[in-house]
This record gives C-alpha cells, structure tokens and sequence, in this order.
C-alpha cells in the first residue's frame, strides 16, 4: 500500500519555537508539497519540491522554509512559529507526470 | 492562470438523495481533473479523476464528465449514504506550473 507518512498527528508549540514537520513518501515521487488547510480557505500551497535539494515558492511562503536532502523526505520549518501558524498542514507527493496527489494524515498544529 | 471554483456548503441531504456539487475551472493548458475526498480527522484521498475532455471518471458510485466547452467537472451521485459524509474538494493538475490547485472544499453531511 503506497504511503505519505507525516511525523505526527497533532503538535503544541509555544509562540517563538522552531517547529519541524516531517513527511515521508515510498512511492519514489519526485514531487512534494506542503500545503496547510484552514476553514473556508481550502488548501493554500507553501512550498513544493521537484528533485532533491529543489524548491519552489508557493502561494503563501512567508514565515515557513523547507528542506529535501533526500528524495523520500520533506520537510517544512516554522523559523519562529506563531499563532497565526495554528492550522491543518498537509503534505502529498506525487510523480513528475502530476497523475495524482497522495496525501498523508495531516498534521493539527497548536501555537499558543 | 489556473484556479477552481466549487460550490460553496454546508450542504446538507437526506439519505438516497441525489447529490450535485458543481465546479468550474479556468486552465492555461491541457490540465487533468479532480475529485478528491476527505473525511474527519484524515488526508484528502483521490476518489475519482479524468485526464482530457468528454472523460468520465466514476468511483464508488460517484461520476464526473470533463467538459471542455463548459470548463466544468461537476460531481454527481444518484443516492447518497450517511458514509458520504465528508469534505469534497475539485482539483485541476498543470504540468506547465507542475502543481495542483484545489477548490475552497464543500462539506457535505448525509442525515439518515
């Protein structure tokens, strides 16, 4: 069974702490994305990453940087999280032809 | 550029109804189509999807037509169950900007 696995399901962080979200994929993907989900704004795109050590900028980048030093992992970074960073984060591969996002279980992050 | 628009919710059925969520997108190419489902607590999950126009996707008693004249991807049900419920988002993939764009969601709920 193909898989997206993120690293946790739910996290609490205190305002100013440096937060890593972890994803792994088992599909040999190039694709990743980070996308983080809220109410009423459906999925907004972080970043996303075509190859190892590649990335680009998606629709809402600021305050968030990510990391691919192996094909299989991505991961996403709050530098210095914040409250208005509370939300869903989803990360999904897929391979180059774009035939289908996977997604995993999500991620419920709490900065309080 | 490329963008969804899907019908806004709550909606809300009776058990057996028939179920319309209607989408429309505006597409710079050639993109791929998308329904995907997610339900409480989990990731989005694709449930059905079409590759060019004319296309029917169908799964699990959902379908899809790609209408290239309409730039429509309408989701239909005849009789939809309790299980149903959840979240539906429409999604369009462009190997030219090599991401995906979703729709806001519409969370449908299925009363017995």
């Amino acid at each position: 069974d193909v898989k997206v696995t993120q690293s946790s399901r739910y996290l609490v962080k205190r305002t100013g702490e440096k937060v890593f979200l972890e994803c792994v994929q088992d599909m040999d993907h190039e694709n990743m994305f980070w996308y983080r989900q809220d109410p009423g704004l459906g999925l907004r795109l972080i970043y996303f990453s075509y190859d190892v050590k590649m990335k680009e900028k998606g629709d809402i980048p600021e305050g968030y940087s990510v990391s691919r030093e192996k094909k299989e992992r991505f991961s996403l970074i709050l530098e210095s999280a914040s409250t208005n960073q509370t939300s869903m984060y989803l990360c999904a591969s897929s391979d180059l032809a774009l035939s289908e996002a996977f997604f995993g279980q999500g991620t419920r992050l709490t900065v309080v | 550029g490329n963008s969804v628009t899907q019908m806004e919710g709550p909606v809300t059925l009776s058990e057996e109804a028939f179920l319309t969520i209607n989408c429309t997108y505006t597409a710079t190419g050639y993109p791929s189509l998308f329904w995907y489902v997610q339900y409480p607590g989990e990731g989005l999950q694709l449930l059905l999807k079409a590759t060019k126009a004319d296309d029917k996707g169908s799964n699990k008693g959902f379908e899809a037509t790609y209408r290239k004249e309409t730039t429509s991807f309408h989701l239909e049900k005849g009789s939809v169950q309790v299980s149903d419920s959840a979240v539906y988002f429409c999604a369009l993939s462009d190997r030219t900007g090599n991401q995906f764009y979703f729709g806001t969601g519409t969370s449908l709920t299925v009363i017995p």
